[in-house]
């Protein structure tokens, strides 16, 4: 079984500071884990993931995770926010080895304030 | 990256009605396609994998009859909500698996 969990629903910062998103997983296997960003009526995109190799993951647009497996953790940071990066985060776990079964956390919607 | 093309992007149909949504990968076959569903602040939840040439594979509780999914060819699922009814409104995503999984843009049905 495999369970992730966002903390915060609604995250905002002000341009130009740190972004720190947090997602918890639980898995009973060495997991895959993902973060996505979704735009207003789009689809997913892929910002990074972690496949059992760095423990400090570098994504696009400025983005990094580091997984914890003492904290089971795997937050989202990014040292300086934008204003284009306002969008709805998800945090997704699956049992290592593909993308079969992912499961996503219930999102973190981050406001960026000029 | 890959692109994933999902149609229609939003579409407004009867209570009873059937309602077809396509899934198609534009530049890479993907034998397999997801189909999840995502309620109001709420996250996305795997409905069934499509697998090309194959009967798709449901997730517990979701209803066969009710989710018709057919995935033809290497670069098209589609997925019918027949009998639609109010409670089906929600948001729908397909992704195709290449080298990660890429997502479509969604389809917003709304059951009036």
């Amino acid at each position: 079984a495999q369970s992730v969990t966002q903390l915060g629903s609604h995250v905002s910062v002000s341009e130009g500071a740190l972004v720190l998103l947090r997602c918890n997983y639980s898995s009973s296997v060495p997991p895959y884990l993902f973060w996505y960003v979704q735009y207003p009526n789009q689809g997913l995109q892929l910002l990074l993931k972690y496949t059992s190799a760095a423990t400090l993951v570098k994504g696009i647009n400025g983005f990094e995770a580091e997984f914890k497996k003492s904290e089971t953790s795997f937050h989202l940071t990014k040292p300086s926010a934008h204003m284009s990066d306002a969008a709805e985060y998800f945090c997704a776990v699956s049992p290592s080895g593909g993308y079969q079964k992912v499961t996503f956390g219930t999102g973190t919607k981050l406001q960026v304030i000029p | 990256g890959a692109v994933v093309s999902q149609h229609p992007s939003w579409v407004i149909c009867k209570s009873g009605t059937s309602v077809k949504i396509e899934c198609r990968s534009l530049d890479f076959q993907a034998t397999t396609m997801f189909w999840y569903r995502q309620f109001p602040k709420q996250s996305l939840m795997l409905m069934a994998t499509s697998n090309e040439g194959s009967k798709a594979t449901y997730e517990q509780g979701v209803e066969k009859d009710k989710f018709l999914i057919n995935h033809a060819s290497l670069t098209l699922s589609t997925l019918t909500v027949t009998s639609a009814h109010p409670e089906d409104s929600s948001f729908y995503i397909c992704s195709a698996e290449n080298t990660e999984a890429f997502f479509g843009q969604g389809t917003r049905l709304t059951v009036v």
